[in-house]
Parts: structure tokens; C-alpha cells; sequence
């Protein structure tokens, strides 16, 4: 069985500091890796993913993530983070094209002024 | 990435009734997936909606509660049968476009009385 957990249900930090958010996974084999973020009243946007190759990849509106795969994991990370950054960020994982994904438990990030 | 909207935005609904909710791409996709959002929680599942073939659902949800159609590569549907205030959720759907990546729609809020 495959599955994804987040630590953390909240992370708070002050606007312009690093964020960073955690997920790690468990799955045979090697996994697709995704985040996604959700802002109030609306849906899913796709914010990166990691499917192969280079283990940093950038994302959308400065966000990158680092697949690690000793440990694991697929940390979330921006260098400075806005107040408007402050949302719900999901980490999810499939096994393949055309399967379903699955979501970690999501942490809600807080970014204050 | 595709467009995709849904259909009711939000609905407050009777017990014992049903709601079914649209979703529309902008483009063809083979593969389309429903999930469930319920209060606080992450994302879970339903089914998976290819144009052609019946639905395939995930543990624990049926076809009886859950009906989904799926008439061309563009549009699905999934009403929610017999409703109770248990069924209260946000429903998502998505779709798979270019390696592994699904898109999310804006979600359908239901309250159900």
C-alpha cells in the first residue's frame, strides 16, 4: 500500500522568512510526487512535481521541492515566503500514469505580515 | 493545462435527495476522476470515470450511492444519491494531462440539511 503523511497540520512563518513544508512517502518502487496547493473557496492548482531526474524541481510562483529518495521525502520549500503564500498545501503520489493519487493529510501555512 | 469547471459551484440540499454535479473540459481527456473533500480533511478518491466503460470506484464508495456517467471525452457527471448531512463535502474533479499530472476543477460545495 502506498501512502504520504505530513507532519505537520500547521506552519506558521513571517513574511520574507524561508518556508518549508514536509511530506514524506511510502510506496514500492518509484513514486510520481506532486504538490498542490488550495486556497480558500477554491480548488486544487497543480504546484510541481517530480517525476524523474534532477532531484530539485522548480515550480510555480517560486516554490521548488527536493526528492529524496533515501529518506523518503519531498520537502516543499520557497526562500522567502508572502503573505499571500498563506493556503493548504497537499503532497500526493501515484505509481503510474493513470492511477489515482494520493493525498497526504495536508498542512495550512501561515504567513504573517 | 485544461480548463475545467464544475457545476453547481455550491448547493444546500434536503436529506433524501440527490445532486448531480458537471464537469466540463476544455479539451479531450481519456481519463477523468471524481474525489471527495469532506470537512478538514484531504482528498480522497471516488472513482475513475474513462469515456466508454463503466466507472471504476475505490473501497468503500458505490455505484448506487455514487452513479457516474461519462457520455464523451469531454464531460462527466456525478450525482449524489439519497443524500445525508454525512455526505456534506467539497467534490473535486480532475483530469490526466501530460505525464502523470491531473488538474483539478474549482469543486462543488454541498451542505446537506
Amino acid at each position: 500500500a502506498q501512502s504520504v503523511a505530513q507532519p505537520e497540520d500547521q506552519v506558521n512563518v513571517a513574511e520574507g522568512n524561508p518556508l518549508t513544508v514536509k511530506c514524506t512517502y511510502s510506496v514500492s518502487g518509484n513514486p510520481y510526487l506532486f504538490w498542490y496547493v488550495q486556497y480558500p473557496n477554491r480548488g486544487l492548482q497543480f504546484l510541481l512535481k517530480y517525476i524523474t531526474g534532477d532531484n530539485l524541481v522548480k515550480g510555480s510562483y517560486g516554490f521548488e521541492a527536493e526528492f529524496n529518495k533515501s529518506q523518503t521525502s519531498f520537502h516543499l520549500k520557497k526562500p522567502s515566503a508572502l503573505v499571500s503564500d498563506s493556503a493548504l498545501y497537499f503532497c500526493a503520489l501515484i505509481k503510474a500514469a493513470g492511477n489515482k493519487l494520493t493525498f497526504g493529510g495536508g498542512t495550512r501555512v501561515l504567513v504573517k505580515p | 493545462s485544461a480548463v475545467i469547471s464544475q457545476k453547481p459551484s455550491r448547493d444546500i440540499c434536503q436529506r433524501g435527495t440527490s445532486l448531480t454535479i458537471q464537469c466540463q473540459v476544455d479539451s479531450q481527456v481519456t481519463m477523468m476522476f471524481w474525489y471527495r473533500q469532506q470537512p478538514g480533511q484531504s482528498l480522497t478518491l471516488i472513482a475513475t470515470a474513462n469515456q466508454g466503460s463503466e466507472a471504476t470506484y475505490e473501497s468503500g464508495f458505490v455505484i448506487d450511492k455514487f452513479p457516474i456517467s461519462r457520455p464523451n471525452l469531454t464531460f462527466s457527471t456525478l450525482t449524489v444519491s439519497n443524500m445525508s448531512p454525512e455526505d456534506s463535502s467539497i467534490y473535486l474533479c480532475s483530469v490526466e494531462q501530460g505525464s502523470e499530472t491531473q488538474y483539478f476543477g474549482p469543486g462543488t460545495r454541498l451542505l446537506v440539511l
